[in-house]
């Protein structure tokens, strides 16, 4: 059973470039969370799909979006990109409903130069 | 807003001795779920263990097992027996069980801990 899935592994890009990070989620997942993850610092949550629509959004810039396909992989995409952008980007997957625990991917690095 | 503090950036143990990481938050919700995940330098967050704040008892995953201390707003974790696979990084996370418009189930991470496990 594979897990979660992102890619691609690490990206460089730089000021003002566009990127798209894609994720995977867990064999049977429906919902998908993005979370920020500056250097040596806890992960920030950026927003979260579920039936293809931004269920909640976490206190990030317009220039952060995303978009979840029919079959519950998810895209982030982040416009414009500034030098404080550079994080890993954590995917995480999980069952709809409050009680599900959500899985983790390994992240893509992003730095931006 | 809730909030979750790791006061200790970095602590270190000994092979097959015991360490505690300390997290304490705040919150103004009676319901809640606090996790401890670790995350290795493969980077993957795994999740170590889960506690639901109704629950009185301690969670307990063979060698890792929790404090909590709901009054308190405190919540540890205690590893036993450590090995060197358990070096990593160690973050405490709160996620509300009221499930709203405006809350779907994030977590609010902590800054985390540094575990250094020395052989």
């Amino acid at each position: 059973d594979a897990g979660v899935t992102q890619s691609p592994t690490h990206l460089i890009k730089t000021r003002g470039q566009q990127v798209t990070l894609r994720c995977s989620p867990k064999s049977g997942h429906d919902t998908v969370s993005w979370y920020q993850q500056a250097l040596g610092q806890g992960p920030q949550f950026i927003f979260q799909y579920y039936e293809e629509e931004e269920r909640q959004r976490g206190n990030f810039p317009d220039r952060f979006s995303g978009h979840q396909f029919p079959n519950y992989s998810s895209e982030l995409n982040v416009n414009a990109l500034l030098l404080g952008d550079s994080a890993l980007y954590l995917c995480a997957s999980s069952l709809s409903g409050i009680y599900s625990i959500q899985y983790f991917g390994a992240g893509t690095r992003l730095s931006v130069l | 807003a809730q909030t979750v503090t790791q006061s200790q950036p970095e602590m270190s143990v000994q092979e097959a001795e015991t360490v505690t990481l300390s997290c304490t938050y705040d919150t103004s919700e009676s319901d809640y779920y606090l996790f401890w995940y670790k995350q290795p330098p493969s980077r993957q967050m795994i999740l170590v263990i889960r506690q639901e704040a109704y629950k009185q008892q301690n969670a307990t995953e063979n060698r890792f097992s929790v404090n909590f201390q709901k009054a308190a707003k405190s919540f540890s974790l205690k590893i036993s027996d450590s090995q060197l696979g358990d070096a990593a990084m160690y973050f405490c996370a709160y996620r509300s069980a009221y499930l709203t418009s405006g809350n779907t189930g994030k977590l609010i991470f902590g800054q985390g801990t540094t575990l250094q496990v020395k052989p």
